[in-house]
């Protein structure tokens, strides 16, 4: 049983450009969400998508945004990227309705020069 | 979302429990208490939840006090893998529970 898979695992990017992350979530878990997690930082929520809409979004600009598919895979896009976009993005995965713990992937570390 | 407040760091030897306090004294009726721990460059990783009950799993023990404003993560024989950054986190129930706010956690030490 695969747990929650990410692609790429590293990648350098230079300003301005734009950058896809993707994220197959855990065998039958639904609900995908993603977070930043700066160096030295705890990782922030980016959002939450599920029934391939975006449900819940936290304090990110309009840079980020994302896409659910119908096999619960999900994207993460951003536009524009900024020095202070380097960071390691994680997705999350989870059942909705079902309260405990999220499946973390093991990130995609993105080099923002 | 509550916010939970940590010591930025502890020790613990070897063998010994661990027991890492966090205060949410925000904290509302549905709001659950989630743990989480990350080793160095790794992805987060569950360690246990609970509402008012104490909770244990085979990693850990969750005491939440009967006010719900405080909580304990108790690692009851701590090995040096055990070292790792810990979260406690305060999330909303069904259907938000991936909305996890993470703060800076407690950079936990495990030592010989």
């Amino acid at each position: 049983d695969a747990g929650v898979t990410q692609s790429p695992t590293h990648l350098i990017k230079t300003r301005g450009q734009q950058v896809t992350l993707r994220c197959s979530p855990k065998s039958g878990h639904d609900t995908v969400s993603w977070y930043q997690q700066a160096l030295g930082q705890g990782p922030q929520f980016i959002f939450q998508y599920y029934e391939e809409e975006e449900r819940q979004r936290g304090n990110f600009p309009d840079r980020f945004s994302g896409h659910q598919f119908p096999n619960y895979s999900s994207e993460l896009n951003v536009n524009a990227l900024l020095l202070g976009d380097s960071a390691l993005y994680l997705c999350a995965s989870s059942t909705r309705g079902v309260t405990g713990e999220l499946f973390f992937g093991e990130g995609s570390r993105l080099t923002v020069l | 979302d509550a916010k939970t407040t940590q010591p930025p760091s502890m020790d613990c030897a070897e063998g010994r429990a661990a027991n890492l306090p966090c205060n949410h004294s925000t904290i509302s009726g549905n709001e659950y208490v989630y743990w989480y721990r990350q080793i160095h460059s790794q992805e987060p990783q569950y360690i246990i939840h609970g509402l008012k009950n104490n909770e244990t799993n085979e990693m850990a023990s969750l005491i939440i006090t009967e006010d719900r404003k405080s909580s304990t993560l108790i690692l009851p024989h701590a090995t040096l893998r055990d070292t790792a950054v810990y979260y406690c986190i305060v999330g909303s129930s069904t259907g938000t529970a991936s909305k996890l706010t993470f703060g800076t956690g407690t950079r936990l030490q495990v030592t010989l």
